[in-house]
Formats: C-alpha cells, structure tokens, sequence
C-alpha cells in the first residue's frame, strides 16, 4: 500500500541553523509528493511539490528532492528563522488515483532565536 | 488570492446527533475533498468527489457519513449520528482539474476542529 514516514519531532533548532526534516514513502507507481505546513491554528499550507524523479521542489529557501531510488523527499532549508517554527507534513498523491493525498505523521519544528 | 473557507471555526455537539459541516471550495476547483486530523495523530483522508459524485472514499467514511454539493459553491460533509470518536479537526479541501492531474496541489481550509460531548 501507500503511505509516507517522517521523523519524529519536535526539531528544536537555534536561528540560522540548517534544517533537515526526512521523510521516506512506499507507493505503486509514480506518486506526486509534497510538503504541507501548518503555522499553529492555521490550515495546511502548500509548501513546495515535486512531481517526478529528480524533480527538486523549493518555495521560502526550503527545498526538497524527489528521490525514487532512495524513495525518499527530504527537506531542507539552509537557515531557518523564528517564523518557520511550524508543523511540517509530507505527503504523498499516488499515481492515477483521484490526487488524494496521504500524509506523514507531520513533524513540529521550533526554532528559537 | 482565493481560498477555501470552513464553517464553522468550532463546532461542540452532543454524541448521538447529526453534525453538518460546511466548505466552500475555490471557485474553480473541481476536486473536493475531506480529511481528518485527530488530536496528535496525522491527517488522514475521508473522501475524495468529483463531478457530483464519491470518486473515493476511505474505511473511515462509513454509512455514518455523507457528503454533498447542494448548489454551486458549498460542499458539506455530513455525520448522521456522532461518537465520542469522531472528535477531530476536520478539513476540507480543492484541486483544480487541469494538466498535472494529481501534481495539481490541494488547497486547504482551515479546519473545523468537531468537539463531541
């Protein structure tokens, strides 16, 4: 079956340090993968997408690479700031089904300054 | 930039009756969908409707839950008879239909959280 696995959080991270969240999935077929962010009391948020292999997604200095050998879509962000502390979520679409997605059990992030 | 709106922001009903929750999707979205986040657990999907009709649905949407486009710009979800369990931020969301399939991200609202007593 489809589903997606993220590290467990919470990340705590000072200002401008680098970030990495992993995240690793199991799907048929060629999914569309993405990054989701929710900011407390908010809706989820399209962060970036990728939607092949070797496809790098980026928005906001966050970037993430789409890695079908390693079925992995790690995100990254070279330096981070008060205002990303937020939950991340990966998430998945797989190939030909409706695009609904399946999602990573989310990973909060906070960063002090 | 538009936006998909939920109503309400918090919804509190007693176990045992019905719950109507409210969505109003991006106007030219035509993929909706519902999913749930229990409190400390992840998003988990519900249902997915296209074209007037249930294209998928999870093991979670049982005969309990229904959902409907009653005009052009409103898609609810409706649960018949609520339980302890279906205690959860529920969310609703749109896709656009156009090239990219399900590259196309979904838009989200943001959230009824469901409180059942």
């Amino acid at each position: 079956g489809n589903s997606v696995t993220q590290m467990e959080g919470p990340v705590t991270l000072s200002e401008e340090a680098f970030l990495t969240i992993n995240c690793t999935y199991t799907a048929t077929g060629y999914p569309s993968l993405f990054w989701y962010v929710q900011y407390p009391g908010e809706g989820l948020q399209l962060l970036l997408k990728a939607t092949k292999a070797d496809d790098k997604g980026s928005n906001k200095g966050f970037e993430a690479t789409y890695r079908k050998e390693t079925t992995s879509f790690h995100l990254e962000k070279g330096s981070v700031q008060v205002s990303d502390s937020a939950v991340y979520f990966c998430a998945l679409s797989p190939y030909n089904q409706g695009g609904k997605l399946i999602f990573g059990q989310g990973t909060e992030l906070s960063v002090k300054p | 930039e538009p936006e998909v709106t939920q109503t309400p922001s918090h919804q509190v009903t007693q176990m045992g009756q019905e719950v109507i929750l409210r969505c109003v999707p991006i106007s030219n979205h035509l993929y909706f969908y519902w999913y749930r986040q229990i409190l400390g657990q992840k998003v988990e999907f519900l249902v997915s409707f296209y074209n007037n009709e249930i294209s998928e649905k999870s093991e979670i949407f049982d005969d309990q839950f229904s959902v409907e486009r009653p005009d052009g710009s409103n898609f609810t979800l409706k649960i018949r008879s609520t339980k302890l369990e279906d205690s959860a931020m529920y969310f609703c969301a749109s896709r656009y239909s156009g090239t990219g399939g399900a590259g196309q991200p979904q838009h989200f609202g943001d959230g009824t959280r469901l409180s059942i007593l």
